[in-house]
């Protein structure tokens, strides 16, 4: 599997700022990007996703965004709130049959202070 | 609808002993998906089933890990003669078929002592 890189490891961020978080990928071949959220003794729960043919997607308080040629993507957290403290994954996958196989960063854990 | 169901929560197990982690998909989900997550690590793919089907075990370590997904009943991760390295969060999703989304269970963390 592709390696996917995420930074950086841990945030810190005043209630009310913009938390922002990085990918990058190698394969080419990926084309679906979703980033997952993750409380402690929880599973990951989907946040939010885009595909390539889009640069920007937004969701509430939460927008990716999204560079091909760059083969970077990231997550913007808008007015973070300290409810959004936890642990974020970004991940890629291939559409078609594999898209099962989610290649994970190694998560950015998030604090935002009250 | 109940989502994901994992037992145990927490297991402890010690070198040499089997591990058996149950995953229960959420209603109408026929396809579940096994991860591991290793401390200060992403999650990673271990396996593919559908009901007494393995569709994809490219993930998974040649030896000593099983799993299944019988007609009846949860699907099941058997690690056998655990080692310390076997530690981690074994992590479980399921979907319907055909949709991307995977629903992910609370974990098993697993500790080998």
């Amino acid at each position: 599997q592709q390696q996917v890189k995420q930074s950086p490891q841990s945030l810190i961020v005043q209630k009310g700022g913009i938390s922002i978080i990085n990918c990058a990928y190698e394969n080419t071949a990926f084309d679906y990007f979703p980033w997952y959220q993750q409380f402690p003794g929880k599973g990951p729960a989907l946040l939010i996703a885009i595909r390539p043919d889009v640069s920007e997607k937004k969701e509430g308080r939460f927008t990716i965004s999204f560079n091909k040629s760059a083969k970077q993507f990231s997550l913007h957290i808008m007015d973070s709130q300290p409810g959004d403290s936890a642990t974020y994954f970004c991940a890629a996958s291939r559409s078609g049959g594999s898209n099962y196989k989610l290649t994970f960063g190694k998560g950015t854990l998030l604090t935002v202070n009250p | 609808n109940a989502g994901v169901m994992q037992n145990p929560r927490h297991l402890v197990r010690r070198r040499g002993q089997e591990a058996r982690l149950r995953c229960s998909p959420m209603k109408g989900h026929s396809h579940v998906y096994w991860y591991r997550q290793l401390p200060e690590e992403g999650l990673k793919f271990m396996v593919y089933l559908q009901k007494e089907n393995i569709i994809d075990e490219s993930g998974m370590p040649k030896e000593r890990f099983s799993a299944e997904f019988p007609k009846e009943g949860p699907s099941i991760l058997r690690i056998q003669q655990v080692v310390r390295g076997d530690s981690a969060a074994y992590f479980c999703a399921s979907s319907p078929p055909q949709v991307l989304t995977l629903h992910f269970g609370n974990g098993t963390r697993l500790t080998v002592t």
